[in-house]
């Protein structure tokens, strides 16, 4: 089986600018979750989302935002970038929440 | 809240040597525990998931435990290789609270495996 995607694996914006990260889930897992990771928080968890329904959502504001397709493909999406955004942004999917599977990451730097 | 502390912070220990990296969590409402590696700049790879009902899980030279009464988790790797060098980290699914169904991840532990 594929493992987890995502796209881009890079992406360079400028403060203010919008930017949406694609993940699509190993065949068959219907639960996706994000995660942000920095040097200084470590990672953190973002949304969880299962079939098309948001489970789980962490501390953070309202500029972060994701949704779930029906074929189980998920897309993040953070409005108004701030600096403090810059972070590989990792998302992870599974069957029903038990073992995750990680992506390789979309490294987001906003200047 | 949960909060996942990883003891040592760092390791660089001669090939060949058994070592143990520390995992431990302040609510001890967990779903299942997991561990992972992370090489740098890449993603996580799973390396093993203890169920809150299991008290440990092997997979090859890797053997991990779970305490939930005392909120402990150990991993032993046997025989360390230099292929061993990674981040190594724990995460708890919440199972109460806050944390329900959450992911609370460790802050790592940066193991270096010297030939």
């Amino acid at each position: 089986k594929a493992g987890v995607t995502q796209t881009p694996r890079y992406l360079i914006k400028t403060r203010g600018q919008q930017v949406t990260l694609s993940c699509s889930p190993i065949s068959g897992h219907r639960s996706v979750s994000w995660y942000q990771q920095t040097p200084g928080q470590g990672l953190q968890f973002l949304f969880e989302y299962f079939s098309e329904t948001q489970r789980n959502k962490g501390n953070f504001p309202g500029r972060f935002s994701g949704r779930q397709f029906s074929n189980s493909r998920s897309e993040m999406n953070v409005s108004t970038l701030e600096l403090g955004d810059s972070a590989l942004y990792l998302c992870a999917s599974s069957l029903k929440g038990d073992t995750q599977y990680f992506g390789p990451g979309t490294r987001l730097t906003v200047l | 809240k949960q909060e996942v502390t990883q003891i040592p912070a760092a390791l660089s220990v001669p090939e060949g040597e058994n070592l143990v990296l520390n995992c431990s969590f302040t609510d001890s409402a967990i779903y299942n525990l997991q561990w992972f590696r992370q090489d740098p700049g890449k993603g996580l790879t799973s390396l093993l998931l203890i169920q809150s009902s299991q008290r440990e899980q092997t997979s090859g030279r890797l053997n991990a435990s779970l305490d939930k009464s005392s909120g402990r988790s150990t991993l032993y790797i046997a025989a360390s290789q230099p292929g061993d060098s990674a981040t190594y980290l724990c995460a708890v699914r919440g199972a109460g609270g806050t944390s329900y169904g959450k992911l609370t991840f460790g802050q790592g532990t940066i193991l270096t495996v010297h030939p």
